[in-house]
């Protein structure tokens, strides 16, 4: 049964500091999509990537966030310095594209709550 | 940009009955794709229906179809037969077609309470 797995499914972290999400997508597929979930701005994408290269990042702050995909196996989003509105749930998608994706099948999520 | 309106903050249905939850969007693009998503406490979203634009015939998947009034921009989903476990929040989203944006646009959401 092919999933997206993401890690850690929750973390709590003091303003400050370096939080380092991750996200395995379903084998074969090539785009990944990174979500963030909030109660009031809802779900946006942050970013998303096609064969490691990022596509799009414009919904993601440049000056705390970075996501990357270190190989084709692996997608990270990190925030440092982390600050308390950071606060959320950030998803994982991923999907198979051959100039287009079809669908995107959603990881767990990682709940964030910087202190 | 295309926006999704969810103007139902909260529902409830009775088990074994009928609901609608309601969904508008504004695009000005004609090629595009509609979905409808659940989300249980578990927190997993989980693709319930897909509506492709082009196509005028509503989509149904067991006991969900949609209303797609493209001229209206309207998208509602009604869940027959409710059943315990439909209890969740439902996501309305968006997406361009061919050669725009892969990003899917949601709505605020709608949770759904389904009594016993």
């Amino acid at each position: 049964d092919a999933r997206v797995t993401q890690t850690p499914r929750d973390k709590v972290t003091e303003m400050g500091q370096e939080v380092t999400m991750r996200c395995q997508p379903i084998l074969g597929h090539n785009t990944v999509f990174w979500y963030r979930q909030t109660m009031m701005q809802g779900l946006e994408l942050l970013a998303y990537f096609r064969n490691r290269a990022p596509l799009d990042d414009s919904g993601m702050p440049k000056d705390r966030f970075s996501a990357e995909m270190p190989d084709a196996t692996l997608a990270t989003l990190k925030i440092q310095p982390s600050e308390p509105r950071d606060s959320a749930v950030y998803f994982c998608a991923s999907g198979f594209s051959t100039g287009w994706v079809d669908e995107q099948f959603f990881g767990p999520g990682t709940r964030l709550t910087v202190l | 940009a295309q926006t999704v309106t969810q103007s139902q903050p909260e529902m409830s249905v009775q088990e074994a009955e009928t609901v609608t939850l309601s969904c508008t969007y504004d695009t000005s693009e004609s090629d595009y794709y509609l979905f409808w998503y659940k989300q249980p406490p578990s927190r997993q979203m989980i693709l319930v229906i897909r509506q492709e634009a082009y196509k005028q015939q509503n989509a149904t998947e067991n006991r969900f179809s949609v209303n797609f009034q493209k001229a209206a921009k309207s998208f509602s989903l009604k869940i027959s037969d409710s059943q315990l476990g439909d209890a969740a929040m439902y996501f309305c989203a968006y997406r361009s077609g061919w050669g725009g944006s892969e990003k899917l646009v949601f709505g605020k959401g709608t949770k759904l309470t389904v009594n016993p």
